[in-house]
Formats: C-alpha cells, structure tokens, sequence
C-alpha cells in the first residue's frame, strides 16, 4: 500500500524568505509524485508533478520540488514567500503501474503554510 | 477549459435522506475520480471511471454509497440513508489518461 506523510501540521516562514513544505512517501517502484494546493472553501489546484527525468521540477507561481529516491522525499520549495502563498499544501503519490489501486491518488494531510508580512 | 464544475456546493440535509452530487469533467478528459475530505485530513479516494466503466472502487464506498457516469460525460454521486459520518466534502477530478487529476471546487454535505 502506499502512504504520504507531512510531518509539519503548520509552517511559518516570513515574507520574502525562502520556504520549504516537507514529503516522504512509500510506494512500490518509482513514484508519481504530486503537489496540490488549497485555498479556503476551494478545491485542490494542482501545482507539479514528478514522473520521471529531472529531480528539480518546477510549477506553478515559482514554486518548486526535489525529488530524493534514497530519502523517499518530494519537498516543495519557493525561494522567496508571498503573503498570498498562505494557502494548504497536499502532497499526493500514484503507483507507477497499471491496474488495481494504480488510478488513485494517496494525499498527506496537509501542511498549512502561513507567509507574515 | 472551463475546469471541473460540481453542484450543488453546499447540501445539508437530515440523517436518512438520499443525496446526490453531480460532477461535470474537463470536457476532453476520459478519467473521472470521487474524493472524499474531512477536516484536518487529505482527501481519500472514492471510486474511479475510465469513459463510462467503473473500474475501482475504495473500501470506504460503503453500499449506500453508488456512483455513475452515463455515456462517459458527467457522473453522479449517490448517498443513500445518510449518516452523520457522511458529512464531508466530496471532491470530483478528472484526467487525460494517466496524467495529473484536476479538482473540482468539491461539495460540502452536512447531515444533521
């Protein structure tokens, strides 16, 4: 079965400093790996994904992640927080095969990242 | 691509009541998923259509709870003799093959 863990219920960072939102998975194979974001009475917005090739992918609104296999860990990073990234951040793993239990997504539980101005 | 549309969006409604969720995909999208959120959590999945078959199904969708996709366009979703517990937001997506699901703006029931 595979799992998504976010250690960090809450991230504060100061506006204009760098940020990171933590992930660590568990799936057999290489992971699809996925960052979703939420706003308020919203539903999830995707922001990148990671499939294969490079371990630095980039999305949306300058945000970021790394892929590290030894670690098993999919970090979002921005290098410089905007007030209006507050926001909830899921993480989401897929299993790479085809077949049962291949189609869902498995979501942490969200990291609430909090940007003061 | 008018995104994922969903509706209603609130629904309130009193244990033992039947209720149904429409969900309409990204037009050009063949996968169609169900999703269900509870405070404080991530959402867990539901049920998941390629075109019009149903092709997974998750322990949590209990049989009061059925799903469908007529035709392969929109789906609906069913809670029968609601419960408390079902109070949540249910969250549809979609996707082209096997690429990123995109989120509808979800429907928050609660059962009073």
């Amino acid at each position: 079965a595979q799992s998504v863990a976010q250690p960090e219920d809450q991230v504060n960072v100061a506006e204009g400093n760098p940020l990171t939102v933590k992930c660590t998975y568990s799936v057999s194979g290489n992971p699809y790996l996925f960052w979703y974001v939420q706003y308020p009475n919203r539903g999830l917005q995707f922001l990148l994904k990671y499939i294969t090739g490079d371990n630095l992918v980039k999305g949306s609104y300058g945000f970021e992640a790394e892929f590290n296999k030894s670690q098993t860990s999919f970090h979002l990073k921005k290098p410089s927080a905007l007030v209006s990234d507050s926001a909830l951040y899921f993480c989401a793993v897929r299993a790479p095969y085809s077949g049962a239990g291949s189609y869902q997504l498995t979501f942490g539980k969200g990291t609430k990242l909090s940007v003061i101005p | 691509d008018t995104g994922v549309s969903q509706n209603p969006r609130h629904k309130i409604t009193k244990r033992g009541q039947n209720v149904t969720f429409r969900c309409d995909p990204i037009s050009e999208h063949n996968r169609l998923y169900w999703y269900r959120q509870t405070l404080g959590q991530g959402p867990e999945f539901l049920t998941y259509f390629q075109n019009e078959a149903q092709l997974e199904k998750s322990r949590l969708l209990s049989d009061r709870f059925s799903a469908e996709r007529p035709k392969g366009s929109f789906s609906t979703l069913e809670i029968q003799r609601t419960e408390q517990g079902d109070s949540a937001m249910y969250l549809c997506a979609s996707s082209l093959a096997n690429n990123e699901q995109y989120f509808g703006p979800g429907t928050r029931l609660t059962v009073t």
